[in-house]
């Protein structure tokens, strides 16, 4: 069965430093990895996605995340930090398999989500 | 381009009330989804609709139903409202089919419904 597991509910770090939200996955065929971000009383918005090829894929806002088939990760990272992007980040997992197939069993399979709190 | 759309954004319902919450995308996408979201539980799946003139049931499907009214529109109805229901709700859409399974999913900016 596929599901994702965002071990930690929040994460504070402070303006500047570096920022990383994990993520870990667990799929019957290869993943669609996928990094959604909340903001307050709006709906998801798209960050990034690992599909194939390069393992440290870039997205929007100067978040990037590594792919670890090893250790079934999917790590969201910044390198330094906004106050701006405090928020609620989702990490979602889709199975290649079905998705090929076109099939909509290759649905989205989100984790609880992790509170970043970034303070000035 | 609007996206995905969704009405109303807010509702309060006494319990035993019914209503349909209403998505529409005018992206062209074939699958549409609605999830809910509840602190600490993530979203959850309720149905989804592969194409027009198909649902499946999701994770949580029981007091909803859906319609697929056309490639367009995928509604939500609480027929009886429970406090248990209260919570935001997310219609989303993607395009999908053999070769398009690296979309992402396009969220509308919610319902938040409370039953009392």
């Amino acid at each position: 069965a596929q599901s994702v597991a965002q071990p930690e509910d929040q994460v504070n770090v402070a303006e500047g430093n570096p920022l990383t939200v994990k993520c870990t996955y667990s799929v019957s065929g290869n993943p669609y990895l996928f990094w959604y971000v909340q903001y307050p009383n709006r709906g998801l918005q798209f960050l990034l996605k690992y599909i194939t090829g390069d393992n440290l894929v870039k997205g929007s806002y100067g978040f990037e995340a590594e792919f670890n088939k090893s250790q079934t990760s999917f790590h969201l990272k910044k390198p330094s930090a906004l106050v701006s992007d405090s928020a609620l980040y989702f990490c979602a997992v889709r199975d290649s398999l079905s998705a090929d197939r076109g099939s909509t069993l290759g649905r989205l399979y989100f984790g609880r989500g992790t509170q970043l709190t970034v303070w000035p | 381009n609007a996206g995905v759309t969704q009405t109303p954004k807010f509702q309060v319902l006494k319990t035993g009330q019914s209503m349909t919450l209403q998505c529409a995308q005018d992206m062209n996408h074939n699958s549409m989804y609605w999830y809910r979201q509840d602190p600490g539980m993530g979203l959850r799946l309720i149905y989804y609709s592969a194409s027009e003139g198909t649902t499946d049931k999701g994770e949580v499907p029981n007091g909803y139903n859906v319609s697929r009214l056309n490639k367009r529109e995928f509604s939500l109805r609480l027929e009886s409202a429970a406090p248990s229901q209260t919570s935001v709700y997310f219609c989303a859409s993607i395009i999908s089919g053999v070769g398009t399974g690296s979309y992402e999913q396009y969220f509308g900016p919610g319902t938040r419904l409370t039953v009392t």
